[in-house]
């Protein structure tokens, strides 16, 4: 079956900026997606299709790609923005949509 | 607002049945996909399944397929999950969710979750 693979941790001073990345073979011909996920509370979307920031989600937030690694990138961390992060995607035959294990975010 | 509302959760047995609904606001209800994604206490998200604007795309997660049946009724703006031969393993927090588009991308928003315990 189709993975996707996170750092387990990161962690960030605040000010500083957070890179998370997601490997995946098949990323290079599908779509990458990034959740934020605080404790309690459901996920909410903040990356779609590689890199565009959906209506709400401050500019902080981008994403990249690059062969068969995407990469959110939340610059000028703040407090709020400790959390569990999901990239999600699809296997190449775009069967099933998968999630990443997901990366915690500390903000030191 | 866009909302999404799951229902349907509870206790149930091994091996029973359970039916989830998401009964859904704030938005053209057939003009996106659906999706149901669940996590275990603890755990991270696992997607189960997701139907397109007009049933005519379907996937589930191997982990579920041919236990479980995705469907919708555009004329209620409800999404439901018909769940056979439930197993401890099903144990989670079982969300809704509304895709970007009419097939099957990414989940733009989500619900707050119908709890789903299998246990004897």
């Amino acid at each position: 079956s189709y993975e996707l693979t996170q750092p387990p941790s990161v962690s960030v001073s605040p000010g500083q900026t957070a890179k998370i990345t997601c490997s995946g073979d098949a990323l290079p011909k599908q779509y990458a997606y990034w959740y934020q996920q605080k404790p309690g509370q459901a996920p909410v979307m903040v990356i779609y299709k590689d890199n565009e920031r959906p209506s709400g989600i401050p500019e902080r937030f981008s994403g990249s790609s690059s062969g068969t690694t995407v990469t959110l990138t939340i610059s000028r961390v703040q407090a709020e923005d400790e959390a569990d992060y999901y990239c999600q995607s699809a296997d190449s035959s775009d069967t099933y949509k998968v999630f990443g294990g997901g990366t915690k975010l500390t903000v030191l | 607002e866009v909302q999404l509302v799951e229902s349907g959760g509870g206790l149930v047995q091994p091996g029973r049945s359970l039916r989830l609904s998401c009964a859904v606001s704030g938005f053209t209800f057939d003009d996106y996909a659906l999706h149901w994604v669940r996590q275990a206490p603890g755990k991270g998200l696992e997607w189960v399944s997701g139907i397109s604007w007009n049933s005519g795309m379907i996937g589930y997660a191997d982990s579920v397929k041919g236990r479980f049946t995705i469907s919708r009724d555009n004329a209620k703006k409800s999404l439901y999950l018909e769940m056979n031969s439930l197993r401890t393993e099903d144990t989670a927090l079982y969300f809704c969710a509304k895709d970007i588009s009419l097939t099957l991308d990414g989940f733009e928003m989500w619900g707050q979750g119908t709890m789903v315990t299998v246990s004897s």
